[in-house]
């Protein structure tokens, strides 16, 4: 139902683009938000930011000064875009909808972004 | 940051044995948790919400308790599925932060 796409490849410095398809229903419905959260090789889960179809947004501040996240409701899709990336940033990025609970309670595939020269 | 800690980082146990995952906040968020499995390769999938309200369609072996610090989740009875790495999550403070993951595998 939700599905990751974006380079696998990213040079340092440069800028991570990813969108996520939202397949099954629509990302306009209320109480839900879209979230990016990521995992680097073999450690654990990070939360990246979400945005409500809105527009309105939440960044984990460790991450905030190179996070843009957007929204496309017309295409039922929403993207991360992370700045200055650097081989710290190479992970599992997951897209997943946050429900009313706060829980991520549908979850992309993930796709791997790897951060080399 | 709320900082998470669960314990143990790795267990072992034969099928059909009771296993407990403890994890633990760094400040109280009252009943503000959740649990993950992730099985290997594939994305988390949410098992349980408010520190002990099961997900639909989750095992009833599954259990969560807890409150303020100090939550746990329960397997009543381990089966082979179950093998995978468990997570808890806190959404009492933004930002929202992950445990470190308890990996239970069959003995």
């Amino acid at each position: 139902q939700l599905q990751e796409s974006g380079p696998g490849l990213v040079k340092p410095s440069q800028t991570l683009s990813l969108t996520c398809a939202v397949s099954s229903g629509s990302i306009s419905s209320s109480g839900y938000s879209w979230s990016w959260i990521r995992q680097p090789p073999g450690k654990g889960l990070e939360w990246i930011a979400y945005i409500y179809y809105s527009g309105d947004t939440y960044y984990n501040p460790s991450l905030k000064s190179r996070i843009t996240i957007s929204i496309d409701t017309s295409n039922n899709q929403f993207s991360l875009k992370l700045s200055s990336v650097t081989a710290a940033d190479t992970a599992v990025y997951f897209c997943a909808r946050r429900n009313v609970y706060n829980a991520f309670d549908i979850w992309g595939q993930g796709t791997m972004v790897t951060v080399s020269s | 940051d709320i900082q998470m800690t669960q314990s143990p980082s790795s267990l072992s146990a034969s099928v059909g044995d009771r296993v407990t995952i403890t994890c633990r906040a760094s400040q109280s968020i009252s009943r503000s948790l959740h649990w993950y499995q992730q099985k290997p390769g594939k994305a988390p999938k949410h098992l349980i919400y408010a520190a002990s309200s099961l997900q639909s369609g989750v095992p009833s072996r599954f259990s969560g308790s807890g409150s303020g610090t100090e939550f746990t989740l329960t397997i009543s009875s381990l089966e082979p599925e179950d093998v995978a790495v468990y997570y808890c999550q806190q959404y009492g403070t933004s930002p929202f932060t992950f445990g470190p993951g308890t990996r239970v595998d069959i003995k």
